[in-house]
């Protein structure tokens, strides 16, 4: 089956400062979404991109669907940031396969 | 709007006990999954429903796991009996589906489940 490798595992940084986060798949997919998994473990929807680039306030997310990749960019960090980020991509029948995740802590 | 709701919202119980939980879609979403996320990992589905038909039970453990969606709206999933290996996270989603239309899914706050 298809998969989804997301990088950096691990990615601690200070208030304010910027990131990207990287998410590589495997083979062609119709559609595309970035989550947010907060401490209490609610999944909060960021971005549905399955292509191009949209943004959310302090978030952007682009997707090359033809060269199998997205990427999520976090402006200014905030504490609330901190969690775990997820894409996941749909491969027909509307069944979505998660990515490996990336831990973000943010620290005042 | 008001999303998805799932119930109860943590369960500890001892192996070889079963267990139940509900999930009820966002209203108008005709699909509905349930995914189990094990500590430190994605989700993973388990079972696809569209209205209240099977879509895709593939990864659902059958002699243990069952789950029904009878009048296409609210859903439960059961564990009978439970290992210790089933000590998950259990999220439900929904989603509206158009055709041949791939949409986004939602999902609900999870039943954490701890099986000793």
């Amino acid at each position: 089956g298809i998969q989804v490798e997301q990088s950096p595992p691990d990615l601690i940084l200070q208030e304010g400062a910027n990131s990207t986060l990287r998410c590589n798949f495997s083979d062609s997919v119709n559609n595309l979404q970035w989550f947010h998994q907060n401490p209490w473990g609610q999944l909060i929807n960021l971005f549905y991109i399955p292509s191009g680039t949209k943004q959310n306030g302090r978030l952007s997310a682009t997707t090359v669907a033809t060269e199998r990749y997205s990427l999520l960019y976090i402006s200014s960090s905030q504490t609330t940031d901190s969690g775990v980020y997820f894409c996941a991509v749909n491969t027909g029948f509307q069944k979505l396969v998660f990515g490996t995740g990336t831990r973000l802590l943010v620290s005042p | 709007e008001a999303g998805v709701a799932q119930s109860p919202r943590y369960k500890i119980i001892e192996k070889r006990q079963s267990v139940a939980f509900w999930c009820n879609p966002i209203s108008g979403h005709a699909t509905l999954y349930w995914y189990q996320q094990i500590l430190g990992q994605g989700p993973k589905l388990l079972i696809q429903f569209q209205n209240n038909g099977v879509v895709d039970d593939s990864q659902l453990p059958k002699d243990r796991f069952s789950a029904e969606r009878l009048k296409g709206v609210d859903s439960t999933l059961k564990i009978q009996p439970a290992k210790l290996e089933d000590s998950a996270v259990y999220l439900c989603a929904s989603s509206y589906k158009q055709g041949r239309l791939v949409n986004e899914q939602f999902f609900g706050p999870g039943t954490r489940l701890t099986v000793l």
